[in-house]
Order: C-alpha cells, then structure tokens, then sequence
C-alpha cells in the first residue's frame, strides 16, 4: 500500500464551487504539506502543518484553506474554485525527527484538477 | 527572499553522461535534496547534501559547494528512463528543521538513442 495517498485523483469542477481535495499518510510523519505545479512555474507551497495544531501559510495560500484532522490526515480546500486553480496538486509528509537532520519530503501521487 | 535555478532543458544521448546545475540564493541553507519526476507522476527523492563536496549514489552523484550557492546533479551511463525532470530544492531558515523545501523550476531532460 502507498505510504501517502491522495483522493480524488483527478477531479473536475465548475467555478464557484467548493472542494476539498484529501491526504492521509501510514508514514507516521508529523510534518504535512500542500504543493500546487503549473508547467513552467514548479512546485509551489500553499500551506504546511508541522504538527496538529499548526497552520502555516506558504508562498500562495489565498483562495485556499486546510485543515489538519489529525496527524494523518490533511486537507485543502477551494472555497469558490476558479479556473486559475487548474494544477496538478500534490501532499508531501516529512519527520521532524530524521536522523542527521536530513528531513526528506515524500510525496503523495498527486491530484489532477480542472476547474471550468 | 529564495531564489533557485536551473535550467529548464537538457537533451543528452543514451549511455553518456549529463549534468544538471543548480544555483541558490537563500536565507540560511540546512541542505539541498535532488528529486526526479517523471510526467504526471510524484517527485520522488534521488539525492541530499548538506555538506560541501561529492554524494554517490550509484549511477548518480550530486554535489555542493556552499559558498558559492552551487549544486549539481551528475547522471552517468544515460538510460532512456532516465529521461524526466529533475528539480533542486533547498531547505533555507536560520534554524535547521524549521522551513519547508523551496524548489525551483526543474530541468527536463530528454535521453535520445
């Protein structure tokens, strides 16, 4: 099984509406991210959570919103998507506590969504 | 602020070797990590180095030189499913563990026969 998986996997949507796209991990990790990728831009960091009860905005968070349900799981929203929103999104996890400080993201399939 | 560069494209032949730069200007450095991404797929992680000097790992190696915000990806014996796009990613921060990664835009490199 996966050690980080993504529902849906792709998703198509109409402007306006609200989404959530979902990320849970078997990784025991407690560090979880959100990254957007646009072609020719990369990745992208729209928010982080080092643990539960931490929320972080990353480079490009407005239109987004998340919520961290538990150390497992981590979800983003789109409160009114609009078609700009249109990316391939991805969840990473992390460990804090890696050996040697090396604290490598691991990335989960990725979600592709279009927004009409 | 964070800047990373590389290149956007590669071509190299099938068997030879190719090396991807990577450029870096950050706010602190606690380590520079190499992934590879085939298309639509995940970034999967290939490399780490935190300290100056040479990282092999089989058929690849990665290298650091501090002062002078520099890396590079070195990819030997090209196969044609290394044909992918490689992305730099630098954790900054004065403080180690305490920012996520910053990537740059990747580089796509195409192995021809």
């Amino acid at each position: 099984d996966a050690d980080v998986t993504q529902t849906p996997r792709n998703r198509i949507t109409k402007t306006g509406k609200r989404i959530m796209l979902e990320c849970s991990q078997t990784k025991g990790h407690d560090r979880m991210y959100w990254y957007r990728q646009d072609p020719g831009l990369g990745l992208r960091l729209i928010y982080y959570s080092f643990d539960v009860k931490d929320i972080n905005k990353g480079e490009i968070s407005d239109g987004y919103s998340v919520s961290r349900q538990a150390q497992a799981k981590f979800s983003l929203s789109l409160e009114s998507a609009i078609p700009n929103q249109t990316a391939l999104y991805f969840c990473a996890t992390s460990d804090s506590a890696s050996q040697g400080g090396q604290e490598t993201q691991y990335f989960g399939p990725g979600t592709r969504l279009l927004v009409l | 602020g964070q800047n990373i560069d590389q290149p956007t494209e590669m071509t190299a032949t099938e068997g030879a070797i190719v090396q991807i730069n990577c450029t870096y200007q950050t706010s602190g450095f606690n380590g520079l990590f190499w992934y590879q991404q085939h298309a639509g797929e995940a970034p999967t992680f290939l490399s780490y180095n935190v300290l100056d000097g040479l990282e092999e790992k089989g058929r690849f190696s990665s290298f650091l030189s501090r002062s002078k915000g520099y890396s590079y990806l070195l990819l030997k014996e090209l196969q044609m499913k290394d044909s992918a796009s490689y992305l730099c990613a630098v954790r900054g921060g004065i403080i180690s563990g305490n920012t996520p990664l910053v990537f740059g835009k990747g580089t796509r490199l195409s192995v021809i026969a």
